[in-house]
């Protein structure tokens, strides 16, 4: 079945460092890639998605690029912001046509001023 | 648009006693969707329903647990005779179309004593 696999964290960070947020998955067909943010108390927001191969998905300054051949997704921003500390979800839609997505477990960032 | 609610926001319980929670998707969504995550982990698919057929339910889930939207509207997600284990975050999503992105609810969460 689909299956998403995200670093772990928590990644730590000082302000206006680069971030890299790790994403693999496994699927069948070709599904859209999304990431999702978590900020405390809150349910998940949409961050950013990619529907086909080499796609950019781009938000706030958070980019990730759809790569087949390596069936990754990461997440990355050039200078992150003590705002930006959250937890990070990385997810595909189904492929199958059932719209049931797969999440992965989560990255928790967190960024010191 | 406002967005999917969710009430309550907040619901403290005692084991054995049954609960129910409202979700109420943004208005032109056909699809919805229950979630259950806990603390370190990302969102764990309950069911989801397209406009008031209920397509599919977790197979790990609970008798205890049912779900209707009676009017492919808004949704409730009961829980009978309420565990200790049952304490989580309950998040709600909806979204439309052929797209897989999902918009989320702020979520309800659950303390079992």
């Amino acid at each position: 079945g689909d299956s998403v696999t995200q670093m772990e964290g928590p990644v730590t960070l000082s302000e206006e460092a680069f971030l890299t947020i790790n994403c693999t998955y496994t699927a069948t067909g070709y599904p859209s890639l999304f990431w999702y943010v978590q900020y405390p108390g809150e349910g998940l927001q949409l961050l950013l998605k990619a529907t086909k191969a080499d796609d950019k998905g781009s938000n706030k300054g958070f980019e990730a690029t759809y790569r087949k051949e390596t069936t990754s997704f990461h997440l990355e921003k050039g200078s992150v912001q003590v705002s930006d500390s959250a937890v990070y979800f990385c997810a595909l839609g189904s492929s199958g046509g059932s719209y049931i997505p797969t999440f992965g477990r989560g990255t928790s960032l967190i960024v010191h001023p | 648009d406002t967005g999917v609610s969710q009430d309550p926001r907040h619901k403290i319980t005692k084991r054995g006693q049954n609960v129910t929670f409202r979700c109420d998707p943004i208005s032109e969504h056909n699809r919805l969707y229950w979630y259950r995550q806990t603390l370190g982990q990302g969102p764990e698919f309950l069911t989801y329903f397209q406009n008031e057929a209920q397509l599919e339910k977790s197979r790990l889930l609970s008798d205890r647990f049912s779900a209707e939207r009676p009017k492919g509207s808004f949704s409730t997600l009961e829980i009978q005779r309420t565990e200790q284990g049952d304490s989580a975050m309950y998040l709600c999503a909806s979204n439309g179309g052929t797209g897989y992105e999902q918009y989320f609810g702020p979520g309800t969460r659950l303390t079992v004593t």
